[in-house]
């Protein structure tokens, strides 16, 4: 079954941290790949996507995203954290085969001035 | 261009009740997933609709549950009977296509069942 995995529930930082959170897909073939952010009482939007092409995608806020097929991956860093990046961040993947698009369980960050 | 719309943002609802959950997508988006999210679980795929087609129901319940995106009007989520595990947020992203184009988010219906 298709799956999305991040390992990192909960994390805590300080400001000007650097942060990485992993990502893990379990299907083969062609995917898409997202990352989404839920900030407290609010819906979910997105920080960056990846369809094709340069395996590092760059979003907004100053984060980045690396694709590494070989490894199933596609984590989500920002090299210097804000108190205002406190939130919940999604990773996602859509796979070509179904359109189906599956959600990791989440990570909260937590990040203290 | 209105984002994804859905309402109620909130609703109560007794046990036993039905509970109809509306969601509009973006203009030009004939694609619809509905998702499921309690606390400390994160968003559960329920169905993936296109227009007038259920395309992937894996995640919804088998009783109780039912999804439908008519030719026109908004995709309904429909809850019969509810009872309390019930209660959580769904979510419903819309897209323009089933792949490389991204989903955009509604604000989530937060049901409550007391």
């Amino acid at each position: 079954a298709q799956s999305v995995s991040q390992h990192n529930h909960h994390v805590i930082l300080s400001e000007a941290a650097s942060l990485e959170l992993g990502c893990n897909y379990s299907y083969g073939g062609t995917v898409n790949l997202f990352w989404y952010v839920q900030y407290p009482g609010q819906h979910l939007q997105l920080l960056l996507k990846y369809f094709s092409g340069d395996p590092l995608v760059k979003g907004i806020k100053g984060f980045e995203a690396e694709f590494i097929k070989s490894k199933f991956s596609f984590n989500l860093r920002k090299p210097s954290v804000q108190w205002s990046d406190t939130a919940e961040y999604f990773c996602a993947a859509r796979s070509y085969n179904t359109d189906k698009l599956i959600f990791g369980t989440g990570t909260r960050l937590q990040v203290f001035p | 261009n209105a984002g994804v719309m859905q309402n109620p943002r909130h609703l109560v609802r007794r046990r036993g009740q039905e509970a109809r959950l509306r969601c509009s997508p973006m203009k030009g988006h004939s694609h619809v997933y509905w998702y499921r999210q309690l606390p400390e679980e994160g968003l559960k795929f329920m169905v993936y609709l296109q227009k007038e087609n259920i395309i992937d129901e894996s995640g919804m319940p088998k009783e109780r549950f039912s999804a439908e995106f008519p030719k026109e009007g908004p995709s309904i989520l429909r809850i019969q009977q509810v009872v309390r595990g019930d209660s959580a947020a769904y979510f419903c992203a819309s897209s323009q296509t089933g792949r490389d184009t991204e989903a955009f988010f509604g604000q989530g219906t937060r049901l409550t069942v007391v």
